[in-house]
């Protein structure tokens, strides 16, 4: 079947850093993709990994191993504005134009 | 450059009315996406459009929900004769290219309120 884990809630302080762990179980891979989505407004887009490995991009890094069916979410230097839920999302279909999402993790950062 | 444009933000519809929900992609974009979002739940895929195509609609309930994506205007998703349990948010995202590995960009969401 196809699953997408992710944890409900995570809680840290400013300048701290943060993983958010994801596992999935889904028919077809294509991809691994992560989005940020503060309440009320669009999910937008942080990361995709198709390949294992780190992918690092300025305070966000995102890595992937396949044969776990594993992936993280890293933030760095955590700052207020990093508050939102953060939405796992793998790509079952070659084509990948239907993604399978989890439910989100909700990230407070308190100062 | 407009981002993804949805409307309205919020509609509320008594049971059975219908509900009629806009998305307006990109600027270059012709593949559009619809997701729903239900209160505590993930984003589930619902329909896959091209202009004037239904690519993929595996996603979407059988009765009552249909959608288009004619050569001019906005992609539409209809609700038929709405219930309760049709209460979600409603996110569209489009691309330039097939695939969100090209790069997805969804709206803001219609919340839809069934009383």
């Amino acid at each position: 079947g196809q699953n997408i884990d992710q944890p409900t809630e995570m809680t840290a302080t400013e300048g701290a850093i943060v993983q958010i762990n994801c596992t999935y179980q889904t028919s077809g891979f294509n991809g691994l993709f992560w989005y940020q989505q503060h309440a009320g407004e669009a999910p937008t887009f942080l990361s995709y990994n198709v390949l294992d490995g780190l992918e690092e991009k300025g305070r966000f890094s995102s890595f992937l191993s396949r044969s776990k069916g594993y992936s993280y979410l890293l933030l760095k230097e955590l700052q207020m504005k990093d508050s939102a839920s953060y939405l796992c999302a793998a790509s079952e279909n070659q084509a990948g134009t239907a993604l399978i999402f989890g439910k989100g993790t909700t990230l407070s950062v308190s100062s | 450059n407009a981002g993804v444009m949805q409307n309205p933000r919020h509609l509320v519809r008594r049971r059975g009315q219908e509900a009629r929900l806009r998305c307006s992609p990109m600027k270059g974009h012709s593949h559009v996406y619809w997701y729903r979002q239900l209160p505590e739940e993930g984003l589930k895929f619902m329909v896959y459009l091209q202009k004037e195509n239904i690519i993929d609609e595996s996603g979407m309930p059988k009765e009552r929900f249909s959608a288009e994506f004619p050569k001019e205007g906005p992609s539409i998703l209809r609700i038929q004769q709405v219930v309760r349990g049709d209460s979600a948010a409603y996110f569209c995202a489009s691309s330039a290219r097939q695939g969100a590995s090209y790069g997805y960009t969804f709206g803001s969401g219609t919340r839809l309120t069934v009383v």
